[in-house]
């Protein structure tokens, strides 16, 4: 297992609600990075944070929303739910050096569903 | 969009065989990563090839890539049941995910 924890496990929420997802990092990682991934897809890039700033985000409306912290533990914040948010969030914690990417490692996901 | 494309979709074979997949990207690259998943769970790194790295080996695995066809393959030997799940490449700082290849292996 790595050292990236996810809360909650689990969360249902309802059309219209908003939501917060918590990652804490591994040890001496500066970067954290946010994926949904739906039923039978691979994970899709939501945005990535270094060292408390954005960089890098994918096609995600601005109701996904993220914060990352000084002691590295990072939140995703989805605004006005819809159903088609229901899927696996993932985290995931790297180190990262000049804009070089390094392995990273995830967290076991939290699994939301919008009724 | 997503930069890595994984081929085939599923793949399903008897244990102790070797299964090949394959995956292929659009720009250029500083690095190839192979991670695997188990069903709904978090992903697993396997194994990391730098972009001026032609073949990578970690136990079973065997990693190839070539960056005059964007392509890289991920070889796993002498297969067993436990290897069962989905495998990704990925490219970029942000991490580009493909759809995966779904591996079954059966005892």
């Amino acid at each position: 297992e790595t050292g990236v924890t996810q809360s909650p496990t689990h969360l249902i929420k309802t059309r219209g609600q908003q939501v917060t997802l918590r990652c804490s990092s591994q040890s001496g990682h500066n970067t954290v990075s946010w994926y949904q991934q739906a039923l039978g897809q691979g994970p899709q890039f939501i945005f990535q944070y270094y060292r408390e700033e954005e960089n890098g985000r994918g096609n995600f409306p601005p109701r996904f929303s993220g914060l990352q912290f000084p002691n590295y533990s990072s939140e995703l914040n989805v605004n006005a739910l819809e159903l088609d948010d229901s899927a696996l969030y993932l985290c995931a914690s790297s180190s990262a050096s000049g804009g070089y990417s390094y392995e990273q490692y995830f967290g076991p996901g939290t699994r939301l569903t919008v009724t | 969009s997503q930069q890595g494309e994984e081929d085939p979709q599923a793949l399903s074979i008897q244990e102790g065989e070797n299964a090949t997949m394959n995956c292929s990207y659009k720009t250029s690259i500083n690095n190839l990563q192979w991670y695997r998943q188990n069903s709904g769970r978090g992903l697993v790194h396997l194994i990391l090839i730098r972009s001026n790295e032609r073949e990578k080996h970690s136990g079973r695995l065997r990693v190839t890539l070539d960056t005059s066809k964007k392509s890289s393959s991920l070889l796993i030997t002498a297969s067993r049941a436990a290897d069962t799940a989905s495998y990704f490449c990925a490219t970029g700082n942000d991490m580009r995910f493909g759809a995966g290849t779904r591996l079954t292996v059966k005892p």
